[in-house]
């Protein structure tokens, strides 16, 4: 597969377990964050976001916390599975041109053991 | 409905060549973005369109560019190639009513190598 990185931050979990991914990111002015999921030979894939004016948000299994005081993101995954799996990607956005300028973090691997 | 398509999948090419690579985004969406992907830097922003404009544009030399299609439909080009462009080059797509905030779906990437 697609080799996203080498030398990344590795986190090992048992299956069943809950996960948690940290990021931290260098631009107070960033107002939207975003997880994203990369499988070894694909494109990423988004998980879940969320904007500056939350410090909370949940999805299905995953909810995102966010710290603005320290700059701090983190993906919390519930009841990991081996299909978790995965590289996974923060990126924090700027405001600009009507859209967004993003930034992404160099990601971490997931390593869920059944 | 089809996924971003991006041709063509594997690319080699050689120093001071130019290459052009082509996404199709998934249909109705107005927002293509491009991102380069390397070992040694992660995940990098190229640049954006929306409805055929350049909206943003990232952190690279003038021999990256781009355009959009009326049918959003978008090609980069990577003019005078160097061996540090070899990377990965993923394309992404979204509904984007304007605000810039909504999900993109990602295709799975042209994998350029320069010699």
């Amino acid at each position: 597969g697609e080799s996203v990185g080498l030398h990344l931050p590795t986190l090992s979990v048992q299956e069943g377990d809950n996960s948690i991914i940290n990021c931290a990111y260098s631009n107070s002015a960033s107002d939207y964050f975003i997880w994203y999921k990369q499988e070894s030979g694909k494109g990423p894939q988004f998980i879940i976001d969320i904007r500056s004016n939350m410090d909370k948000r949940q999805g299905q299994r995953v909810t995102v916390l966010l710290n603005k005081t320290v700059k701090h993101l983190s993906l919390q995954i519930a009841a990991t599975q081996p299909g978790d799996s995965a590289v996974y990607f923060c990126a924090e956005n700027i405001r600009s041109g009507g859209s967004y300028i993003p930034t992404f973090g160099r990601g971490t691997s997931l390593i869920v053991h059944p | 409905k089809a996924g971003v398509t991006q041709t063509p999948r594997y690319l080699i090419k050689t120093r001071g060549q130019q290459v052009t690579l082509s996404c199709s985004p998934i249909s109705g969406h107005r927002s293509v973005s491009w991102y380069q992907q390397t070992p040694g830097q992660g995940l990098q922003f190229l640049f954006e369109y929306f409805s055929e404009t350049q909206r943003n544009k990232g952190n690279f030399p003038g021999r990256f560019s781009g355009r959009q299609f009326s049918n959003s439909r978008s090609e980069m080009n990577v003019s005078t190639l160097e061996l540090g462009d070899s990377a990965l080059y993923l394309c992404a797509s979204s509904s984007d009513p304007g605000t810039g905030m909504s999900e993109q779906y990602f295709g799975p990437g042209t994998r350029l190598t320069v010699t």
